[in-house]
């Protein structure tokens, strides 16, 4: 079946460490997003990417950094974690030309200490 | 004010009730709207999904859109303690853009 994972699912990295979490979607859906969710907050879009090569910033792009070398995967690089940066960051893909129904990852728990 | 708003709850429902979960949006070139369902410690997954004006049914659930209130609704009839959990609406002004969350509300169905 196809689907979509994320790696690691939980994670613990110091402040200032530099942190990659893992995105693969075997759907072969052109758009891929990275959200991170607090509570309070909801879901809030950090990147996204329609195509290989193609990434576009979210409303919380501020340390993150995105890039999308092939269809299937889309890592996400805090490049500095701060203590601000603990979340739970979902994954998830779309197809161009559908319903524009997102699907999710499992969640990555990510906490920077 | 964020684009998508809704009300955290808890929204409290007895077993068999309707439950009524609401949001409101503020860009009017939203063209389609989500409601996802998620329980705690897990993904959002897909409800419904609706984008002309009206009512959408699908089995106990009920989508509700007026896009001149720019109101959308979900209708949980006969509610059953699974359905306990935090309900999120999103919407997208389009199939390939971004889609935008509210905070979700939390559902609770008492037995």
């Amino acid at each position: 079946d196809a689907e979509i994972t994320q790696s690691p699912r939980h994670k613990i990295t110091e402040t200032g460490r530099q942190v990659t979490l893992a995105c693969h979607q075997t759907w072969n859906h052109n758009n891929m997003f990275w959200y991170r969710q607090d509570l309070g907050h909801g879901l809030r879009l950090i990147h996204y990417s329609y195509g290989v090569h193609d990434t576009n910033k979210g409303e919380v792009s501020d340390g993150y950094s995105v890039s999308r070398s092939n269809t299937e995967d889309l890592p996400l690089t805090l490049e500095s974690a701060a203590s601000s940066q603990t979340s739970v960051y979902f994954c998830a893909s779309s197809r161009t030309g559908d319903t524009g129904e997102l699907f999710f990852g499992e969640g990555s728990r990510l906490t920077v200490l | 004010q964020k684009e998508v708003e809704q009300n955290s709850g808890p929204l409290s429902v007895p077993e068999g009730a309707i439950a009524s979960l609401n949001c409101t949006y503020s860009d009017r070139g939203s063209q389609s709207f989500f409601w996802y369902r998620q329980y705690s410690g897990k993904s959002p997954e897909l409800i419904m999904f609706i984008y002309s004006n009206g009512d959408k049914e699908d089995g106990r659930f009920t989508a509700q859109l007026n896009k001149a209130s720019q109101y959308v609704s979900l209708l949980i009839r006969d509610s059953q303690p699974s359905d306990s959990a935090t309900y999120l609406c999103a919407a997208t002004r389009g199939t390939a853009s971004k889609l935008t969350f509210g905070t979700g509300t939390r559902l609770q169905v008492t037995l």
